[in-house]
């Protein structure tokens, strides 16, 4: 069972909005930054967002993040097809010392 | 260009050992918190260590402490996990990451342990 939780799936046609929700603990997401990855079928998992909000360069602009508290969001706007794919949340945890991920949310454009 | 290149991984029966590998290049290997995170067949990455960039410093998920020591050599731009007394649940791929929390997070494209007899 992860530390972090996260909905197991998520849909929309393509142009819409899907918001992704991660929820965790003052001892993880409530202290610490908070990043989020995509993973594609068969690849290592990619740098999506990190410190909550931040979208390294080469990463398109309809992705955003944000955070409140013991959660955080994951929102990508205008869906496209080729943003199918699976996105994890993850976010140190000084209780556990070690960084923890959330189950991942499946994104499938309808 | 950044790459990380991850070897040693394949099949080990319960209660055996394998070290495996991670050479770095294209960047300041010895500038980098590095780490190993693992991702079982079907499930999400799991974090599994990390070491302070001269090697002073590790940290473990509670379920390979006293088994798995992660180590490197800067000389050499490489990352090394020694993996003893292997479990069948210690199947996955392991990737090899920079700074899986920071703006620098990249990750290497894996090697699979199986843990099996």
């Amino acid at each position: 069972q992860s530390v972090l939780t996260q909905p197991p799936s998520a849909s929309g046609t393509p142009g819409q909005r899907v918001t992704i929700s991660c929820s965790g603990s003052n001892s993880n997401i409530g202290n610490n930054p908070v990043t989020w990855f995509q993973q594609l079928p068969r690849t290592a998992p990619k740098l999506l967002i990190y410190d909550n909000n931040q979208r390294p360069s080469g990463v398109p602009d309809r992705f955003s993040g944000s955070k409140s508290g013991t959660s955080a969001s994951l929102a990508i706007s205008g869906l496209q097809s080729e943003d199918e794919a699976e996105y994890y949340c993850a976010a140190w945890d000084g209780s556990l010392d070690g960084f923890v991920f959330g189950p991942g949310t499946k994104v499938t454009v309808l | 260009e950044v790459q990380l290149v991850e070897s040693g991984g394949g099949l080990v029966p319960p209660g055996g050992s394998l070290r495996l590998s991670c050479v770095a290049s294209g960047f300041t290997f010895s500038s980098y918190w590095m780490h190993w995170v693992r991702q079982a067949p079907g499930k999400g990455p799991e974090w599994v260590a990390n070491i302070k960039e001269d090697g002073s410093k590790e940290y473990y998920v509670d379920s390979v402490k006293g088994r798995f020591t992660i180590s490197r050599d800067n000389a050499k731009n490489s990352l090394y996990l020694q993996m003893n007394s292997l479990r069948a649940e210690d199947t996955a791929v392991y990737y090899c990451a920079r700074a899986v929390g920071s703006s620098s997070s990249f990750w290497g494209q894996g090697t699979l342990v199986t843990v099996s007899s």
